[in-house]
């Protein structure tokens, strides 16, 4: 089992530009999710698909920020235009069946915006 | 007050001491709750998940539940230069669709 695969792994960005990560989630999850890492504000849930369906999306910041889910072995988040706050780290995490079964979270991708 | 929230740290302990992990959450109602560890620059993994109150033990890790008081702990036993980690509390609130929130984490780092 590969994991999930998150990728680029690192992305360095001027500010205004579009910015796409990619996620794989573990075949036979039905779950993934979307987080954010910073020092200040900790791991934060960006969104959440169940079987390919956005469950909650209340934590994407603003309307530059989309997630989708056209399959279920693909999702990407798009930040258009970036500004340089959005600098963190974002991790796709995926599971069996929400988030009381275990998370299993790719290897993230540090994005730095300038 | 913060959903979850995990105020000490960081936290320094010598080689064999137990480490104590403090995390308090607001919803009352919540029902799962979860341990995370994470190595500097790596993604966070489950090691503990705890739902009744009182204790649950895995090794040398016992996770503890006060829904009355609205914490839940993580004690480590033993510790190892190798549990130096970040630990996240992450819990699913009431009405979350199975979502997790997490707390920012504590740094526990043991001294060889």
């Amino acid at each position: 089992d590969a994991g999930v695969i998150q990728s680029p792994r690192h992305e360095v960005t001027e500010m205004g530009q579009e910015v796409t990560l990619r996620c794989k989630p573990i075949s036979g999850h039905n779950s993934l999710f979307w987080y954010r890492q910073t020092m200040m504000r900790g791991l934060e849930l960006l969104i959440y698909f169940n079987n390919n369906v956005p469950i909650d999306d209340s934590g994407m910041p603003e309307d530059r920020f989309s997630a989708k889910m056209p399959n279920a072995s693909f999702s990407t988040l798009k930040i258009q235009p970036s500004e340089p706050r959005d600098s963190a780290v974002y991790f796709c995490a995926s599971s069996i069946m929400g988030g009381s079964s275990p998370l299993h979270f790719g290897n993230g991708t540090r994005l730095t915006v300038t | 007050q913060k959903e979850v929230e995990q105020n000490s740290g960081p936290l320094s302990v010598p080689e064999g001491a137990i480490a104590s992990l403090n995390c308090t959450y607001s919803d009352r109602g919540s029902q799962s709750f979860f341990w995370y560890r994470q190595y500097s620059g790596k993604s966070p993994e489950l090691i503990m998940s705890i739902y009744s109150n009182g204790d649950k033990e895995d090794g040398r890790f016992t996770a503890q539940l006060n829904k009355a008081s609205q914490y839940v702990s993580l004690l480590i036993r033993d510790s190892q230069p190798s549990d130096s980690a970040t630990y996240l509390c992450a819990v699913i609130l009431t009405g979350a669709n199975s979502k997790l929130t997490f707390g920012k984490g504590i740094t526990l780092s043991v001294r060889p």
